[in-house]
């Protein structure tokens, strides 16, 4: 079955330290896979997609992500991280069929002045 | 509206005692989700509609759980004889098309406690 894994339960980065977030996918085909953000008490936003084509995609708030395909890895990435970047970050996959997607466990980021 | 609205926000229920959540979609919004978020835990998939129609249901926890939307827009999920297993938030989201980019927009969820 699909599935995606987030291996971090937690990090912590220093404020404007470079970011990077691991989501590892299991699936035989090219995966649609997704980043999303939640911050306490609220939804969550969707901060960049990747369908096809270039590895490399560009997000909303600064954010990019790195598809490799050798390694099942989906790596959301910032340059330099701001304090309001704290929050729950979801990588998400869509089940083989239909229209509903398979969200990983989470890794929740502490950002520290 | 502009976002997904979603209400209530909180919600304390007794064991046993039924509730129903609302989810006011971006209007025309083809496609309508709902999730369950465990404290700790990414969403899990429950229900999916394409207008009023319920095309997936295979989320769904148990038979006391129940999703409408008649008129294609406004959803309520109802949950009846709650139990303390279902404590947990419920997300609502919704899409313009009915396959495709799964770019959803999410509402804030409804917070269920049941105690």
């Amino acid at each position: 079955a699909q599935s995606v894994t987030q291996p971090d339960i937690h990090i912590t980065v220093s404020e404007g330290a470079s970011l990077e977030l691991r989501c590892n996918y299991s699936y035989g085909a090219t995966p649609y896979l997704f980043w999303y953000v939640q911050s306490p008490g609220q939804g969550l936003q969707l901060l960049l997609k990747y369908f096809s084509g270039d590895t490399l995609v560009q997000g909303i708030k600064g954010f990019e992500a790195e598809f490799k395909r050798s390694q099942s890895s989906f790596k959301l990435r910032k340059p330099s991280v701001h304090w309001s970047d704290a929050a729950e970050y979801f990588c998400a996959s869509p089940r083989e069929y239909g229209n509903k997607l398979v969200f990983g466990a989470g890794t929740i980021l502490r950002v520290k002045s | 509206g502009a976002g997904v609205s979603q209400s209530p926000r909180y919600k304390v229920a007794k064991r046993g005692q039924d509730v129903a959540l609302r989810c006011d979609p971006i209007s025309g919004h083809v496609s309508l989700f709902w999730y369950q978020q465990a404290l700790g835990q990414g969403p899990e998939f429950l229900t999916y509609f394409q207008n009023e129609a319920q095309l997936d249901k295979s989320g769904l926890p148990s038979d006391r759980f129940f999703a409408e939307r008649p008129e294609g827009s406004v959803s309520t999920l109802k949950i009846q004889r709650t139990q303390q297993e279902d404590s947990a938030v419920y997300l609502c989201a919704s899409s313009p098309r009915d396959r495709g980019d799964y770019g959803y927009t999410f509402g804030s969820g409804t917070r269920l406690t049941v105690v």
